[in-house]
């Protein structure tokens, strides 16, 4: 099966940006989406189309896509952005969705 | 603002079914597509399947054979079946809007998820 790979955990401080990261064969030709989950609750898409940002959601979280890598950055992180991200695009074969395994991004 | 909250048992025994169903309000549930995804406790999450008005349907190749989904349009409702779950299949499962064109699907709306564990 078509897996996305991300890292387990990114640390950063306070201020700082972070980078998220995540892999997939099929990725240069598929946009990427990205979502945020909070302990006990629901995902919320923070990205989409790689690049895009939905109403609501600080301008400091950019996405990109670099070939069979896209990126989540969070600039001037915040302690309310301490949570896991997920990034989500279709399998190789375009038929159904699938999540990378997700990124806890810790604010320490 | 659209809405979305799921119902059903928490509880289903093992080679039961599981039965859900999520309750739409501020979008018509005709006109959008609607996915389940799920999350097993400490895990990542899983797509299950997709409808589009009862009509256009896929599942995850994983779980094909024993999911089922279903629209009923007169209570603007989504439902989901498992069949022969076990313990596998104890999870928090989120019923979602799905945006997007074939194929890069994306889920703009999520309900805030219903825990439901197998075990007898």
């Amino acid at each position: 099966s078509y897996e996305l790979t991300q890292p387990p955990s990114v640390s950063v401080s306070p201020g700082q940006t972070a980078s998220i990261t995540c892999s997939g064969d099929a990725l240069p030709k598929k946009n990427a989406y990205w979502y945020q989950q909070k302990p006990g609750q629901a995902p919320v898409l923070v990205i989409y189309k790689d690049n895009e940002r939905p109403s609501g959601i600080p301008q400091r979280f950019s996405g990109s896509n670099s070939g069979t890598t896209v990126t989540l950055t969070i600039s001037g992180v915040q302690a309310e952005d301490e949570a896991d991200y997920y990034c989500q695009s279709a399998d190789s074969s375009s038929t159904y969705p699938v999540f990378g395994g997700g990124t806890k991004l810790i604010v320490v | 603002q659209v809405q979305l909250q799921e119902s059903g048992p928490g509880l289903v025994k093992p080679s039961e079914t599981l039965s859900l169903t999520c309750t739409v309000s501020g979008d018509s549930i005709s006109s959008s597509y609607w996915t389940w995804i799920r999350q097993p406790p400490g895990k990542g999450l899983e797509w299950i399947a997709y409808t589009y008005n009862g009509g256009s349907i896929n599942y995850n190749p994983s779980l094909r054979g024993r999911v089922a989904i279903s629209v009923d349009t007169s209570k603007n409702q989504v439902s989901l079946k498992v069949n022969s779950v076990t313990a596998a299949d104890t999870a928090v499962y989120y019923c979602a809007r799905q945006r997007g064109y074939y194929p890069l699907y994306y889920f703009d709306s999520w309900g805030q998820g219903i825990l439901v564990t197998v075990s007898s």
